[in-house]
């Protein structure tokens, strides 16, 4: 079955800090590929997403992620973070097999503290 | 424009009673979904929906059922509510091309007691 991983479950850094978050997803072919923000108490944002082109993309409030095709990953960076950052961090696949293509698959999500 | 509504925010169930999620959007979506939300676990998908009259089940069905009767509602019903399904559910849309990817609610916290 198809899988999302997410390697940290929490993560605790503090302010200025350099942020990455790891993804992998378990099939070769066709993806799309987000990442969502849940902020505490909030539903889930869309932070940024890759559907085709520049493998480097830039989502809201400073986020960046790179497609590596040949690593099935997707990781989630931010050069300095800020306290306001705190919250859990989803990965998310969209697979395109033929079967299921509506529907996106979960990572279990990480945690970011950062301290002030 | 009001996006994806859900209700009730809160709901507390004896074991055993029945009741309906509600989950509505004004965005026109074709896929709507409906994923459960549990410590550690992340989102998991329940039942989703590619357009008016079509369902299918997710990765956990069980104990819950779905219909699609127009394009703007996407209720979730629990049959018997369980204490296994104390949760967050939330409910998500998106376009066909899910270029913008999906829109979620505002979630409704459940607990069975």
């Amino acid at each position: 079955a198809q899988s999302v991983s997410q390697h940290n479950h929490h993560v605790i850094l503090s302010e200025a800090a350099s942020l990455e978050l790891g993804c992998n997803y378990s099939y070769g072919g066709t993806v799309n590929l987000f990442w969502y923000v849940q902020y505490p108490g909030q539903h889930l944002q869309l932070l940024l997403k890759y559907f085709s082109g520049d493998p480097l993309v830039k989502g809201i409030k400073g986020f960046e992620a790179e497609f590596i095709k040949s690593k099935f990953s997707f990781n989630l960076r931010k050069p300095s973070v800020q306290w306001s950052d705190t919250a859990e961090y989803f990965c998310a696949v969209k697979y395109y097999d033929g079967g299921s293509q509506g529907n996106l698959i979960f990572g279990k999500g990480t945690k970011l503290s950062v301290k002030p | 424009n009001a996006g994806v509504t859900q209700t009730p925010k809160f709901q507390v169930l004896k074991t055993g009673q029945s009741m309906t999620l509600q989950c509505a959007q004004d965005m026109n979506h074709e896929y709507m979904s409906w994923y459960r939300q549990d410590p550690g676990m992340g989102l998991r998908l329940i039942h989703y929906s590619v357009g008016a009259g079509i369902t299918d089940q997710g990765e956990v069905p069980n104990g819950y059922n779905v219909s699609r009767s127009t394009t703007e509602d996407f209720p979730l019903r629990l049959l018997s509510a369980a204490p296994s399904q104390t949760s967050v559910y939330f409910c998500a849309s998106s376009y066909r091309s899910m270029n913008y990817g999906y829109t979620f609610g505002s979630g409704t916290r459940l607990t069975v007691v």
